[in-house]
């Protein structure tokens, strides 16, 4: 069976530190990545997707990056974290339209 | 871009009630899904719809592709399905979810 794992679960970083955030699928080839964000009392929200190693598609400009560097890892960035990043980041992943979400990491920008 | 609406933002209901939750959507989609949000924010997918009705235990999901509806039922609620109930739709050709901003359901006992 296919499983997600995202880490850390929760991280508190000051303002203007970097961060490294890392989503890892087992049991599946080639499926599409998602990283998503939910600030507080806010919907959820698309940052990046992947369909393939190297292919990244970003959906909302602002300070964090992806990359995709294997088939089953995702990884989202930032060379310089704001307050504004702080929320609860998800990772998902799907074999067409269905998605299977990670259990999240809370991020604290402090 | 596609919009996603629910309603009602909040609800709250006693033990047994039977529970709807209603949402909307602007533009011809793939699929419809339904997620369930804990407390602690891990989330859950429930279920993913293109058409018709699914049923799993006490839930039951809708949709009405003509009208641009959806509704998720729960049938006689317990307590342990207060949750966060959130609604997306992948747009047509897209894998891309749009989030509906989700019901705060809270069952008393």
């Amino acid at each position: 069976s296919q499983t997600i794992h995202q880490w850390p679960a929760t991280l508190v970083q000051p303002v203007g530190s970097p961060l490294s955030l890392e989503c890892t699928v087992e049991g599946t080839s080639n499926p599409n990545l998602y990283w998503y964000r939910q600030a507080a009392g806010r919907g959820l929200q698309l940052l990046f997707y992947s369909v393939g190693i190297g292919q990244i598609s970003s959906e909302v400009p602002q300070n964090l990056s992806a990359s995709r560097p294997q088939d089953r890892q995702f990884i989202l960035s930032s060379k310089k974290l704001l307050l504004s990043d702080s929320g609860f980041y998800l990772c998902a992943w799907g074999p067409g339209y269905e998605q299977y979400f990670g259990p999240g990491t809370r991020l604290t920008v402090t | 871009k596609n919009e996603v609406e629910q309603s009602p933002q909040n609800l709250t209901a006693q033990e047994g009630e039977f529970i709807t939750i209603n949402c909307s959507y602007s533009v011809g989609i793939s699929a419809l899904h339904w997620l369930q949000q804990h407390p602690g924010g891990g989330i859950v997918s429930l279920f993913m719809l293109s058409s018709g009705k699914k049923k799993h235990g006490r839930l039951i999901a809708t949709i009405n592709i003509q009208e641009k509806h959806s509704s998720l039922h729960i049938t006689a609620s317990h307590p342990r399905d207060s949750a966060v109930y959130i609604c997306a739709a992948s747009g047509a050709g897209s894998y891309q979810l749009t989030f509906g901003k989700g019901t705060k359901l809270s069952v008393i006992p």
